[in-house]
């Protein structure tokens, strides 16, 4: 069965680094998403990308946050400047059709920032 | 403000034992609600999708209801199993991407 695979599993960076996540969506999948989750705490969105382009973003997903879909397989989250409070798990996710409520999630990426 | 709430916090019961979970939201307009499981460290799986005009909708063990009138949502689960221990969450969707989690509630099944 087809899954949302994400990378690293756990990424140890020191504040004010850059980080790239990285997902790579199910194949035939046209939407795709960010989600944080800081530990104890409740899912978040971040954002929502489609036709190479940010559909929509939350209040969370500020200037040091971007995304790309730099070919036809990833799709990645940079934060430019970590800070100590962006320690938390990013679950990437995606869907296929535009009429469809199923997103699919992957296992999610441990960012930790010391 | 759009905001999911659920009860309870968590939750003990014994294997083959039913337990209801339930799921309050403000989010409006209201597109469509979903619960998923989340296992510990693991990314949130789908249980099942509602929309507007649907009261119940079942995925084996799972059972979700809605009431729209009333913005609840209740998710049981019949016969529990080890395995079902997990986070549940509700998420409500409203325009647009407008995704509202809820805070999830914690199920153990003991043996």
């Amino acid at each position: 069965e087809p899954e949302v695979t994400q990378t690293p599993s756990h990424q140890v960076t020191q504040m004010g680094q850059e980080v790239i996540l990285r997902c790579v969506p199910i194949s035939n999948h046209l939407y795709f998403y960010w989600y944080r989750q800081i530990l104890g705490q409740k899912v978040e969105f971040l954002v929502s990308f489609y036709n190479n382009e940010i559909s929509e973003k939350s209040e969370i997903f500020d200037d040091q946050f971007s995304v790309e879909r730099p070919d036809g397989s990833n799709f990645t989250l940079k934060i430019r400047s970590t800070k100590l409070e962006d320690s938390a798990m990013y679950f990437c996710a995606s869907k296929g059709q535009p009429n469809s409520y199923e997103q699919y999630f992957g296992p999610g990426t441990r960012l930790t920032v010391t | 403000k759009n905001q999911v709430e659920q009860s309870p916090q968590s939750l003990i019961i014994l294997e083959g034992k039913n337990c209801t979970l339930q799921c309050n939201y403000t989010v409006s307009p209201f597109s469509n609600l979903r619960w998923y499981k989340q296992d510990t460290g693991r990314g949130p799986v789908s249980l099942t999708i509602m929309t507007f005009s649907e009261n119940t909708k079942s995925n084996g063990r799972y059972t979700a209801t809605l009431d729209a009138d009333t913005k609840q949502s209740s998710l049981h689960i019949t016969a529990s199993q080890l395995s079902d221990s997990a986070s549940y969450i509700c998420v409500v969707s409203g325009t647009g991407q407008n995704f509202v989690f809820g805070p999830g509630t914690r199920l153990s099944v003991l043996p």
